[in-house]
């Protein structure tokens, strides 16, 4: 059974980039695509982006200025990195394993990430 | 952007009773609709992808169908840990959006 874990800062200063890292274990990275999706408090779900094990991203382009996704195979890990970060990036971030079909169908826990000086 | 509608915003209903979800795309999206639950302090779920099939070890009183604008997705007996909430997600158009969601309690 494959499963993902979230990890980093749970509080971020305004202006500052969030950093996050997905850990896959029971499988590996490799093959397949990789996703960041977050939901503020109390709110819905908005799909950040995702990375192909090979390297090759998509990003929401309300995001895109704003967003590295990358894959460390070795590690069979993946991150992200939100740079210039408000109070409106405050979320729980999850992240998930993406389908060929482009469904999410492990996830991780997710992580509260806050946004506050 | 593709926006999806969710409706109702809550469904109030007893266990044992049937639950049908709407969801509308702003445009068409095929059948590239998925449906995911999720529960308090959890990640969601994938129930139902592309519309109308099952995802791994999703009972089969859950049911998805449309195609184009239109979807609903169906819980025909409500077990008493089916009451959480229901998102869908379309993966026609980038960025893939989610609904905004429906929350199913108890009444």
């Amino acid at each position: 059974q494959v499963q993902l874990q979230e990890s980093g800062p749970g509080l971020v200063k305004p202006s500052e980039t969030l950093s996050l890292t997905c850990t896959v274990s029971g499988g590996s990275v490799s093959g397949y695509y990789w996703s960041w999706i977050r939901q503020p408090p109390g709110k819905g779900l908005e799909w950040i982006g995702y990375i192909y094990y090979s390297g090759s991203t998509n990003y929401n382009p309300s995001l895109e200025s704003r967003v590295t996704i990358s894959v460390d195979t070795s590690k069979n890990q993946f991150s992200l990195r939100l740079s210039s970060v408000t109070a409106a990036d405050t979320a729980v971030y999850y992240c998930a394993r993406r389908t060929p079909g482009g469904n999410l169908d492990f996830w991780g826990q997710g992580t509260l990430v806050t946004v506050s000086s | 952007e593709t926006v999806l509608t969710q409706s109702p915003a809550t469904l109030s209903l007893s266990p044992g009773e049937r639950a049908a979800l709407s969801c509308r795309a702003s445009q068409s999206i095929s059948s590239y609709l998925a449906w995911y639950q999720q529960k308090p302090g959890q990640a969601p779920r994938l129930l139902i992808y592309d519309a109308s099939n099952r995802a791994t070890g999703i009972p089969a009183r859950f049911s998805g169908s449309g195609s184009g604008t239109d979807f609903t997705l169906t819980i025909s007996s409500l077990e008493p840990e089916d009451f959480a909430v229901y998102y869908c997600q379309q993966r026609s158009n980038w960025p893939w959006t989610f609904g905004q969601g429906t929350k199913v309690e108890i009444k």
